[in-house]
């Protein structure tokens, strides 16, 4: 079964240190993978995506995540995090059994204090 | 602007009284889905429209419905509302129906029913 893993429900870092967030996938076929935001009151917003290419994929915001094909890993990182980046962040792949359908990870929760 | 735009924001009913969430997106997009979001279980997709009335079941479809009479409209009804439909709501949109490319998601609806 295809599926998305975000093994921590929380990250908490201290505002200027980097951050990273998990997220491992199990897919038949090749992974489209994505990350989205979701602040407060407020839609999913796209992050950033891996289809092809280079494994490191830059994104909004400052962010960018590693491709990692034999971890089946795909790590969102930014090299110094802001308070504004509190939010909740969430990967997702395309589900090759379903048409155009995004799987997404149950989310986690960053925190980032001043 | 581009965006997606469902309404209404909040709703709060009664089991078994017909609603309507309406969404929109103004980016001429071929692909257009209803995600339902829980907590712990990330974004659930509800139903999926590949054209004008063109539509098929997500992975969580009883108790919903849509249409797809144009393009930039897809409208969500609940004909029966129950307790368990008790949720936050996403309509998203995008352009291309092969996976590729990131959906833009509506500022969702947080529904009710008692």
């Amino acid at each position: 079964a295809q599926s998305v893993a975000q093994p921590e429900d929380q990250v908490k870092v201290a505002e200027g240190n980097p951050l990273t967030v998990k997220c491992t996938y199990s897919v038949s076929g090749n992974p489209y993978l994505f990350w989205y935001v979701q602040y407060p009151n407020r839609g999913l917003q796209f992050l950033l995506k891996y289809i092809t290419g280079d494994n490191l994929v830059k994104g909004s915001y400052g962010f960018e995540a590693e491709f990692n094909k034999s971890q089946t890993s795909f790590h969102l990182k930014k090299p110094s995090a802001l308070v504004s980046d509190s939010a909740l962040y969430f990967c997702a792949v395309r589900d090759w059994g379903g048409y155009n359908k995004l799987i997404f990870g149950a989310g986690t929760r960053l925190a980032v204090h001043p | 602007e581009a965006q997606v735009t469902q309404n209404p924001r909040y709703l709060i009913t009664v089991t078994g009284k017909k609603l309507t969430v309406t969404c929109s997106q103004n980016m001429n997009h071929e692909y257009m889905s209803w995600y339902r979001q829980d907590p712990g279980l990330g974004l659930r997709q509800i139903y999926y429209s590949m054209n004008v009335e063109v539509t098929d079941k997500g992975d969580v479809p009883e108790g919903y419905k849509v249409s797809r009479k144009e393009k930039r409209n897809f409208p969500l009804i609940l004909e029966s509302p129950s307790p368990n439909q008790t949720s936050l709501y996403f309509c998203a949109s995008s352009l291309s129906t092969q996976g590729d490319t990131e959906a833009f998601f509506g500022q969702g609806t947080r529904l009710t029913v008692v």
